[in-house]
């Protein structure tokens, strides 16, 4: 069965935390996509990623960086947390050759106070 | 500008009834189209994938249009059940190529009353 795990569901962090979000595949897909979820703002792009090492940026990747060094795994790195970053924040992986459907981790609900 | 665009109001029907949900979409030009269910606190589910050279495509209770003249697809839901209350979501490609990008509506929710 597919699956998509994301480290946390829940996170709190405080103002300026480095904040490291983690995210694995098992179902060997080339992309990766980071998105975030705010009411009434629907899923937005941050980055994601096409190959091992390669990124790209989203529609909103202002206060984020990523890393992929594994094909599983994609991370997504808050340098400096801020307030307006609290969010639900969720993972997904595709394979073009199977036809780009995308497959939802169960999304980190971070806050940042 | 470009502009994915879901109905933004709940959608209520009775147990029984046909659900459709409408995507429209402007200055895109998209090879194919999704759909997507997503439940409260959950990330989305994959449902349908309909592609420009598709007029419709059906999966049990499930029916897609995609009509690339209006810029538009509709989702059916045929005998609708409580167990289809969610919110749905339609993406579209846009050129990405084997990237898989997606563009995704807003979403609708749809809520299926007894």
């Amino acid at each position: 069965d597919v699956k998509v795990t994301q480290s946390s569901r829940y996170l709190v962090k405080r103002t300026g935390e480095k904040v490291f979000l983690e995210c694995v595949q098992d179902m060997d897909h080339e992309n990766m996509f980071w998105y975030r979820q705010d009411p009434g703002l629907g899923l937005r792009l941050i980055y994601f990623s096409y190959d091992v090492k390669m990124k790209e940026k989203g529609d909103i990747p202002e206060g984020y960086s990523v890393s992929r060094e594994k094909k599983e795994r994609f991370s997504l790195i808050l340098e400096s947390a801020s307030t307006n970053q609290t969010s639900m924040y969720l993972c997904a992986s595709s394979d073009p050759a199977r036809g780009n459907e995308q497959f939802f981790g169960p999304g980190t609900r971070l806050t940042v106070l | 500008s470009q502009k994915i665009e879901q109905n933004s109001e709940a959608l209520n029907i009775q147990e029984g009834k046909t659900a459709t949900l409408t995507c429209n979409y402007t200055n895109y030009s998209p090879a194919y189209l999704q759909w997507y269910r997503q439940d409260p606190g959950r990330g989305p589910v994959f449902l349908l994938l309909i592609r420009e050279n598709e007029k419709e495509k059906r999966k049990e209770r499930l029916k897609v249009t995609f009509d690339t003249t209006l810029k538009q697809s509709l989702f059916h839901i045929t005998a609708s059940q409580p167990a289809d209350s969610a919110t749905y979501l339609c993406a579209l490609e846009n050129g990405s190529g084997n990237t898989g990008k997606l563009i995704f509506g807003q979403g609708t929710t749809l809520q299926v009353k007894p």
